[in-house]
């Protein structure tokens, strides 16, 4: 079974521009989330989706958002990028919905850097 | 505010010893708490998890313990090996049930030969 897919690995943008991410969840997963790993900030939460619907937000501006669709993958967007927004992007899927005994596979993240 | 905290020093220990990584958390209620690995430049990976009413879980070489009245967490690596030498994550998830985990920042562990 193929494991979580981000892509692109790495991207360059400019302050200003706008960025889409994307992930392919494993087959029959659901649920999608995304988090922004930082140096400083760690590992945190920006969405997470399930069957297209956004469920839960994390503290981030309106300029981070993100869309699932039918087949479960999903996109993350990001508008007028500055330079904080870099940082390695992570998405996990996990199979279920409300079930609270489940694990997050990763995929391997895209690196953004914003210059 | 909430608060998850873990040992922001990288543990050094010799092979075959065991390794002891601490995961506190403040103004919290987690229904379970989870134990990821992360490699550089790679996504983390599920090791453990840990419900509120479990005292202790065992994989292999690892365990974790859950105190609630501590809000405390323990990952026991026993006779750890240089391929051990990752960054460990703790992450509590509330109850519920929607996939949103607050992550720790994280403990770097360094096993020698």
């Amino acid at each position: 079974k193929a494991g979580v897919t981000q892509t692109p690995r790495y991207l360059i943008k400019t302050r200003g521009q706008q960025v889409t991410l994307s992930c392919s969840p494993i087959s029959g997963h659901r649920s999608v989330s995304w988090y922004q790993q930082t140096p400083g900030q760690g590992l945190q939460f920006l969405f997470e989706y399930f069957s297209e619907t956004q469920r839960n937000k994390g503290n981030f501006p309106g300029r981070f958002s993100g869309r699932q669709f039918s087949n479960s993958r999903s996109e993350m967007n990001v508008s007028t990028l500055e330079l904080g927004d870099s940082a390695l992007y992570l998405c996990a899927s996990s199979p279920y919905g409300r079930h609270l005994n489940t694990e997050a596979f990763f995929g391997q993240g895209t690196r953004l850097t914003v210059v | 505010s909430q608060k998850i905290e873990q040992n922001s020093e990288a543990l050094n220990i010799q092979e075959g010893k065991t390794a002891t990584l601490t995961c506190n958390y403040t103004n919290y209620s987690p229904a379970y708490l989870q134990w990821y690995r992360q490699d550089p430049g790679r996504g983390p990976v599920f090791l453990l998890l840990i419900r509120e009413n479990e005292k202790e879980k065992r994989k292999e070489r690892l365990k974790v313990t859950f105190d609630t009245t501590l809000k405390q967490s323990l990952f026991h690596i026993t006779a750890s090996q240089p391929a051990d030498s990752a960054t460990y994550l703790c992450a509590l998830v509330n109850d519920t049930g929607f996939q949103k985990l607050v992550f720790g920042t994280g403990t770097r562990l360094l096993v020698s030969p």
